[in-house]
């Protein structure tokens, strides 16, 4: 099985801040790495595919690059709607699975 | 356009069963693949099981496998989850995803809380 991890677990920013969180898969994955975000309480929203393709409607702050095992997401600066948790998935294998999430919050 | 409602959640006593439903419409529910995503209170997300347009190939993780059954019917925009042998373990909000773009799940219900206690 191909294991995600995330980093940070959780990190405090401020709005207008450029953040970064970085995913790693366990073995070379290409780039079939999506990013995903979920607001307290709301479903997963669907932000990038193919580790750096923006989903339609995504506001261009958000921007995805990496390939092979080491992935990035990069908020160039934070609005207030941008604090929640951000999900990479593996799109590689079967399994399709995520890592464990990373937590934005208001410094 | 797309929506995805789940439905058939509740309060379960362990050992018990349940069927989760996934209502379609605003794409040809026919032409995609379909998934149930499962998240613990406070944890990560979980694909717990998807299942091919045509019904063909279905798959489940680990944690689920030969208790729960994943399902379709196309004629009707629905995907199904049936759910025996029930846990505290399996207590989540559970939701449907489409596989789209990029075999990302592109688009996903409001979730269904499934809740395992005595």
């Amino acid at each position: 099985d191909i294991q995600m991890t995330q980093s940070p677990s959780s990190l405090s920013a401020s709005v207008g801040d450029r953040v970064t969180i970085t995913c790693r898969a366990s073995r070379n994955i290409d780039n079939y790495l999506s990013w995903y975000q979920q607001r307290p309480g709301k479903a997963p929203k669907f932000l990038i595919y193919g580790a750096s393709n923006l989903q339609s409607g995504v506001p261009s702050r958000f921007s995805g690059s990496g390939s092979g095992t080491d992935f990035t997401l990069t908020i160039s600066s934070l609005q207030p709607e941008d604090f929640a948790t951000y999900y990479c998935q593996q799109t590689y294998s079967d399994t399709r699975n995520f890592g464990q999430g990373t937590k934005l919050e208001i410094k | 356009q797309v929506q995805l409602v789940e439905s058939g959640g509740g309060l379960v006593k362990p050992g018990g069963s349940l069927r989760l439903s996934c209502s379609a419409s605003g794409f040809t529910f026919s032409d995609f693949y379909m998934n149930w995503i499962r998240q613990a209170p406070g944890k990560g997300l979980e694909r717990i099981s998807y299942i091919s347009d045509r019904s063909t190939y279905t798959k489940y993780a680990d944690s689920v496998k030969g208790r729960f059954t994943i399902s379709r019917d196309n004629a009707n925009n629905s995907v199904y989850l049936q759910m025996n042998s029930l846990s505290a373990d399996d207590t989540a909000v559970y939701y449907c995803a489409r596989t789209g773009l990029g075999s990302s799940f592109d688009y996903w219900g409001q979730g269904t809380l499934v809740t395992v206690s005595s």
